[in-house]
């Protein structure tokens, strides 16, 4: 599975600027994808979904990317903002009867910098 | 969007102490839930899944009768950390699925439990 134990990845930007996020999956059944972004001593909130039937996918200031070929997902922020600072977890979803069960990677830690 | 709440927001109890969480959907009804568990700067690890009515299904390497889940109904799950060691402690998370659709989990806000 995904590198349970290890400490987070960072990933500082200048605000303003692009942020692309990775997320490399494990399981080649999956087949629905979740971003994911968590403030400190929070849940993890929302951001963007896809299914495995597409390659992209265009929210408010983010796109995801789906590779299933290398089992890739990148998360990319437009205009980077310090509210934007946050740990961001990708999610791999598997179909179980009736139901979807989720497995999320280790997360990345993005820092903006005003 | 939906909204789950969790109580405790924080808990500190002493080893060997049973700590129960609880987590409410306050204005939608799922039959699915989860609960997960994340140490600091690490992800969040499926602890147990549970179907309204139903025993939990627990994750590999998850004891069932150190975590007792109980979901009784549509809006309320309830975690039970029995016999805390330090070791448990740890951010816990629950989450409600409603379904493929967008925003398919609505997550708890978390409760941190500390054993001293």
């Amino acid at each position: 599975g995904e590198s349970v134990g290890l400490h987070l990845p960072t990933l500082s930007v200048q605000e303003g600027d692009n942020s692309i996020i990775n997320c490399a999956y494990s399981n080649s059944a999956s087949d629905y994808f979740i971003w994911y972004k968590q403030e400190s001593g929070k849940g993890p909130q929302f951001i963007i979904d896809i299914r495995s039937n597409m390659d992209k996918r265009q929210g408010q200031r983010v796109t995801v990317l789906l590779n299933k070929t290398v089992k890739h997902l990148s998360l990319q922020i437009a205009a980077t903002q310090p509210g934007d600072s946050a740990v961001y977890f990708c999610a791999e979803n598997i179909q179980s009867g009736g139901s979807y069960i989720p497995t999320f990677g280790r997360g990345t830690s993005l820092i903006v910098h005003p | 969007g939906a909204v789950v709440s969790q109580h405790p927001s924080r808990v500190i109890c002493k080893s060997g102490t049973s700590v129960k969480i609880e987590c409410r959907s306050l204005d939608f009804q799922a039959t699915t839930m989860f609960w997960y568990r994340q140490f600091p700067k690490q992800s969040l690890m499926l602890m147990a899944t549970s179907n309204e009515g139903s025993k939990a299904t627990y994750e590999q390497g998850v004891e069932k009768d150190k975590f007792l889940i109980n979901h009784a109904s549509l809006t309320l799950s309830t975690l039970t950390v029995t016999s805390a060691h330090p070791e448990d402690s740890s951010f816990y998370i629950c989450s409600f699925f409603l379904g493929t659709t967008q925003e398919t989990q609505y997550f708890g806000p978390g409760t941190r439990l500390l054993v001293l």
